[in-house]
């Protein structure tokens, strides 16, 4: 059964940095693209960012790119997601989602849990 | 970035009856290479991730009810839920994946009139 364990969300001032990690088991995930999917409070889905298996290649959505960076560890079969210049319009549910394949663009699925990030002052 | 319009915003339908969700994309999401359309759709329930429900516009995902089917090509796509039961009410959203920027349908919501 594919597990996505996300952590590392919290309250954070505007500006300040967080790091999201998202732990994954139960599929061999060195062969799978992995992406951030975000949602706001009360609010729809957005995609945030994208890597491919091997690490090679990230995409970003423009709301965050030279601010936001995604990366993954195959050897311990974790995602990542840096995320610095934190604004309130940041303030989200941050859920991992495996891909279907190795490359986006994708279609998600399995997702995990999600970490909610909150950033007022 | 493509743009995903659904429509209704919400609906309200009887148990047992047919609840039918649309998505509109702002450009063709079917890849002539392949013939495929690259749209998925999702279920969201409260306090839930979203789940796959159908991917290529009309495939189901493993141990997806069949009473959930998914049409359409091009621009214009359907969800239909042919016999609505108390456990579909949720969220239900379309999702583009022909761009690496894939991007959502602002969501319809199905409740139990």
């Amino acid at each position: 059964e594919v597990q996505l364990v996300e952590s590392g969300g919290g309250l954070v001032q505007p500006g300040g940095s967080l790091r999201l990690s998202c732990a994954a088991s139960g599929f061999t995930f060195s062969s799978n693209a992995m992406s951030w999917v975000r949602q706001a409070p009360g609010k729809g889905l957005e995609w945030v960012s994208a890597i491919s298996h091997s690490g090679g290649t990230t995409d970003y959505a423009d709301s965050v790119k030279g601010r936001f960076t995604i990366s993954r560890d195959n050897s311990k079969n974790t995602l990542f997601l840096q995320m610095n210049s934190l604004r309130a319009d940041d303030t989200a549910k941050y859920y991992c989602a495996k891909g279907f394949r190795a490359a986006a663009p994708l279609y998600f699925d399995s997702w995990g849990q999600g970490t909610l990030v909150t950033v007022s002052s | 970035d493509i743009v995903m319009t659904q429509s209704p915003d919400s609906l309200a339908v009887s148990l047992g009856e047919r609840a039918t969700i649309n998505c509109k994309s702002s450009q063709s999401v079917l890849h002539s290479s392949n013939n495929r359309n690259y749209l998925a759709w999702y279920q969201q329930k409260a306090g839930q991730p979203p789940k796959l429900l159908i991917y290529w516009a009309s495939t189901r995902e493993s141990g997806v009810p069949d009473r959930f089917s998914g049409s359409g090509s091009g621009t214009d796509f359907t969800l239909t839920i042919s016999s609505l039961q108390a456990e579909d009410v949720a969220v239900y959203y379309c999702q583009q994946y022909y761009s690496t920027a894939v991007t959502f349908g602002g969501g319809t919501k199905v409740e139990i009139k």
